[in-house]
């Protein structure tokens, strides 16, 4: 089990509720991109650590979003007051670090807001 | 800023079937170019990817793609496809400084 681990790997929960998704890296590896897939939409980037540092911010759609990284290693999304637009598969990725470092995913976590 | 752009969204053909999808980005400087897989309920992994040197790039599966600067372009091939290519491809790009950028996806489906 070296992979990118991401948990749970579905989730529903109602509108304007709280949820923390979990992604658990590649031993090593010390860049970690979390971006969300919706249906017919590609792979909208949200959020880039190096180390416990997130360089990039860009992408969160909205001050609902937060993540956070802890130790070099586990990172939690975690999103506030849930809508139905929050709706999609959350996706994590691993490299090594480096712009040219391919990235390792994990299975996502598929997140329903009802 | 960077993008990447692919132009299918949905490919259907035949099994033996020549296959090539386009994948096009803008940025003016050095980039690395990535072509992702995502098989049906399986997570996304990486086909191949070009860094520097010989512009064809062959990868897993009997995948190959082709980096020609001067089009920005990084189009995936295989001369000839299986029904277990079904999947979902993605185009990718990243720079130094800059984001990894994937496009939008293309979605292929093999008949037997």
């Amino acid at each position: 089990g070296a992979g990118v681990s991401q948990s749970p790997s579905n989730k529903v929960t109602e509108k304007g509720k709280d949820v923390e998704l979990r992604c658990d890296p590649i031993s090593g590896h010390t860049a970690l991109y979390w971006y969300r897939q919706s249906l017919g939409q590609g792979l909208e980037f949200l959020i880039y650590f190096q180390g416990n540092s997130a360089p990039d911010k860009s992408g969160l759609p909205s001050d609902r979003f937060s993540a956070e990284r802890t130790g070099g290693s586990v990172s939690t999304l975690t999103i506030q007051r849930t809508q139905q637009e929050d709706s999609a598969v959350y996706l994590c990725a691993s490299s090594l670090g480096g712009y040219n470092q391919p990235q390792h995913f994990g299975d996502g976590t598929r997140l329903s807001i009802l | 800023a960077q993008s990447v752009s692919q132009h299918n969204h949905h490919v259907i053909l035949s099994e033996a079937a020549s296959l090539e999808l386009g994948c096009n980005y803008s940025y003016g400087g050095t980039v690395n170019l990535f072509w992702y897989v995502q098989y049906p309920g399986q997570h996304l992994q990486l086909l191949l990817k070009y860094f520097s040197g010989d512009p064809l790039v062959k990868g897993i599966k009997g995948f190959e793609a082709e980096f020609i600067k001067s089009k920005f372009s990084f189009n995936l091939r295989k001369p000839s496809v299986q029904w277990s290519d079904t999947a979902e491809y993605f185009c990718a790009v990243t720079s130094k400084g800059g984001k990894f950028q994937f496009g939008a996806g293309t979605q292929v489906v093999v008949t037997p």
